[in-house]
């Protein structure tokens, strides 16, 4: 089955800079790659989304890189604020059943400020 | 309603009681997901449903672990004679349609606690 990895575990950056989570995955047959973000007790939110016939998308200071032929794909966040700060899940489907989602096991960002 | 909606929000019972979580996706979504995420963790897949029926149930941990969905809407996710390791916040996702990477929207989960 599919397995996501995801890097850092955690990360601190300063506000103003700029933060990138990488994540790979196992299974040639995922299409499909969003990124969530959670704050503490609080429910996952879709932030970004990108389909595998797309190498990158941008939605203001968030982008989603994808590389097919090496299965990783990055969520890059520039001139991060404070209210950035929490955990952010990639993942990762294919549509034979459904869209399941394989979830990385999490990245938790820290902009300093 | 507005958002996928869980209940009950918190769950503290003892081990080896019955317990039973319930989901109201979004109006009008047809596919509904059930995860579990543990304390720290990523968020792991339980099951699927495309209206009533479940066509992916791979990640049911045990035959304690048993969902249905009525109506094409309301699940409840039943856990039978729960264990510690059962203790984990439960995820409810609804999207508009399964099998087309609609975008999977999740409610505030039902955190459960095993004494």
């Amino acid at each position: 089955g599919e397995n996501v990895e995801q890097h850092p575990s955690t990360l601190s950056v300063q506000e103003g800079d700029s933060a990138v989570i990488k994540c790979t995955y196992s299974d040639s047959a995922s299409n499909y790659f969003p990124w969530y973000k959670q704050e503490l007790g609080k429910r996952p939110q879709l932030i970004i989304d990108i389909r595998s016939n797309v190498g990158e998308k941008k939605d203001q200071r968030i982008a989603v890189t994808l590389n097919k032929t090496a299965k990783h794909f990055s969520l890059h966040i520039t001139e991060t604020q404070p209210e950035d700060s929490a955990v952010y899940f990639c993942a990762a489907s294919y549509m034979e059943y459904g869209n399941k989602l394989v979830f990385g096991a999490g990245t938790i960002l820290r902009v300093k400020s | 309603g507005a958002g996928v909606s869980q209940s009950p929000s918190n769950k503290v019972t003892e081990k080896g009681k019955d317990v039973e979580l319930r989901c109201d996706p979004i109006s009008g979504h047809t596919a509904l997901y059930w995860y579990r995420q543990s304390l720290g963790q990523g968020l792991e897949f339980l099951i699927y449903f495309q209206g009533n029926s479940a066509p992916d149930k791979s990640g049911l941990p045990s035959d304690r672990f048993s969902a249905e969905r009525t109506g094409g809407s309301v699940s409840t996710l039943t856990i039978q004679r729960t264990q510690q390791e059962d203790s984990a916040v439960y995820l409810c996702a609804s999207s508009l349609i399964g099998g087309r990477h609609q975008p999977q929207h999740f409610g505030d989960g039902t955190r459960l606690s095993i004494l």
